[in-house]
């Protein structure tokens, strides 16, 4: 049973144009949420988070946002770069004194020069 | 440098050895958590540790063993006990109690035949 879930194994983006990545969830016990960025053969990169009581989180050119009704949260990434071409993995966490993460399948980001 | 060094990078084993998995961080972390990785799959929890001398079983525990007799270090033993054990392992530490980012290592890749 999925409690994360990235629904888009892939995407494929213009450099310059925006990246949306698409995260859902089905435990409303997650209270915090993560973005992590992962190149192959190497561990995954922390990039952002939005705690439950914020809706909208922005680090350069990186912002979460969160819908917390829908149970959603996205990441997006202006302006994309070459660079920026890797997985993407959305994590959540109970919060509350466990500090455990729940990771989705990830989405492979390609940017294209 | 402070970081979190896992070795070596690739490891080959028959079946049926055990083999130990190196985790070594001095961030000064007291938490520390060992991830499974298969292709396209998301990152699945097999350990964590909160404080030295004490470590919980994640989600996909059986087979592996753990001991924490460091802050320092993690290590991970894969048992002739786990079915399927070619996989990507990353291990990955937290700063803080207050802190839900986790930091990960490089990760090894381990193949069994």
């Amino acid at each position: 049973d999925q409690q994360v879930k990235q629904n888009s194994p892939s995407l494929s983006v213009q450099e310059g144009r925006i990246s949306i990545l698409n995260c859902d969830y089905t435990n409303s016990m997650f209270d915090y949420f993560l973005w992590y960025k992962k190149y192959p053969a190497e561990g995954p990169t922390f990039l952002i988070s939005i705690s439950s009581i914020k809706d909208k989180n922005e680090d350069g050119r990186f912002t979460v946002f969160l819908n917390k009704s829908a149970k959603h949260l996205s990441l997006h990434i202006v302006p994309s770069q070459p660079g920026d071409s890797a997985v993407y993995f959305c994590a959540a966490s109970p919060g509350a004194g466990s500090y455990q993460l729940t990771f989705g399948k990830g989405t492979k980001l390609s940017v294209i020069p | 440098d402070g970081g979190i060094t896992q070795s070596p990078k690739y490891l080959f084993r028959k079946e049926g050895q055990n083999v130990t998995l190196s985790c070594e961080q001095n961030l000064n972390h007291d938490a520390m958590y060992w991830y499974r990785q298969d292709p396209g799959q998301g990152l699945r929890l097999i350990y964590y540790s909160q404080i030295v001398n004490d470590f919980q079983k994640g989600d996909i525990a059986e087979g592996y063993s753990v001991s924490r007799e460091k802050k320092e270090s993690f290590p991970l033993t894969v048992t002739s006990a786990q079915k399927n054990p070619t996989a990507f392992y990353l291990c990955a530490s937290r700063p803080r109690r207050s802190s839900y980012e986790q930091y990960f290592g490089p990760g090894t890749r381990l193949t069994v035949t």
